[in-house]
């Protein structure tokens, strides 16, 4: 089955700086690559997503990277806000969801 | 208001002791699936139904039971065969097509 790695656990930013997060998978079947963010206590929810076909995608402040040869996704938060304390689970889909052990970020006024 | 529906959000059980979850959707999602989540940890599969009638165990089926007898429903049961039962338990449902899930707002069970 699939086995999706999350790097790294936790990661603290200054607001305003950057944050990437980086995820491997082992199952090239794998086609849909989607990004949730959860709050404490709250259900994961849908940043972000990338298909297989496509390479990049952005929306706003955050964007996600894939590399289908070397079987890796990245996230990437710019001017990174306090709203965007939270943890970040990446996750990979060939018939079911995988998720990564996710990222906790943290993000220091 | 409609989606993913938990209930209930937070329940007590004794050791011994069966107790099932409810999950329904009005989201017409062929797929529905079942998580475990453990403080400070990601989301492990436990079980999930892709049509009607079937369903597949994932990861950490052992100690866990589902039905899907209609498709807005899909019930866990948490049996006393489940060792360490305390958990965050989240249900999701997808179109199957696209892979995207919707989550319901989860179920905290705490084993007294």
């Amino acid at each position: 089955g699939e086995n999706v790695e999350q790097h790294p656990s936790t990661l603290s930013v200054q607001e305003g700086d950057s944050a990437v997060i980086k995820c491997t998978y082992s199952d090239s079947a794998s086609n849909y690559f989607p990004w949730y963010k959860q709050e404490l206590g709250k259900r994961p929810q849908l940043i972000i997503d990338i298909r297989s076909n496509v390479g990049e995608k952005k929306d706003q402040r955050i964007a996600v990277t894939l590399n289908k040869t070397a079987k890796h996704f990245s996230l990437h938060i710019t001017e990174t806000q306090p709203e965007d304390s939270a943890v970040y689970f990446c996750a990979a889909y060939d018939y079911k969801l995988s998720f990564g052990a996710g990222t906790t970020v943290t993000v220091r006024a | 208001d409609g989606g993913i529906t938990q209930s209930p959000k937070y329940l007590f059980r004794k050791e011994g002791q069966n107790v099932t979850l409810s999950c329904e959707q009005n989201l017409n999602h062929d797929a529905m699936y079942w998580y475990r989540q453990d403080p400070g940890q990601g989301l492990r599969l436990i079980y999930y139904s892709q049509i009607v009638n079937d369903f597949q165990k994932g990861d950490i089926a052992e100690g866990y039971s589902v039905s899907r007898e209609k498709k807005e429903s899909f019930p866990l049961t948490v049996t006393s065969a489940q060792k360490n039962p305390t958990a965050f338990y989240l249900c999701a449902g997808s179109s199957g097509r696209t892979g995207e899930l919707f989550f319901g707002e989860g179920s905290r069970l705490t084993v007294l």
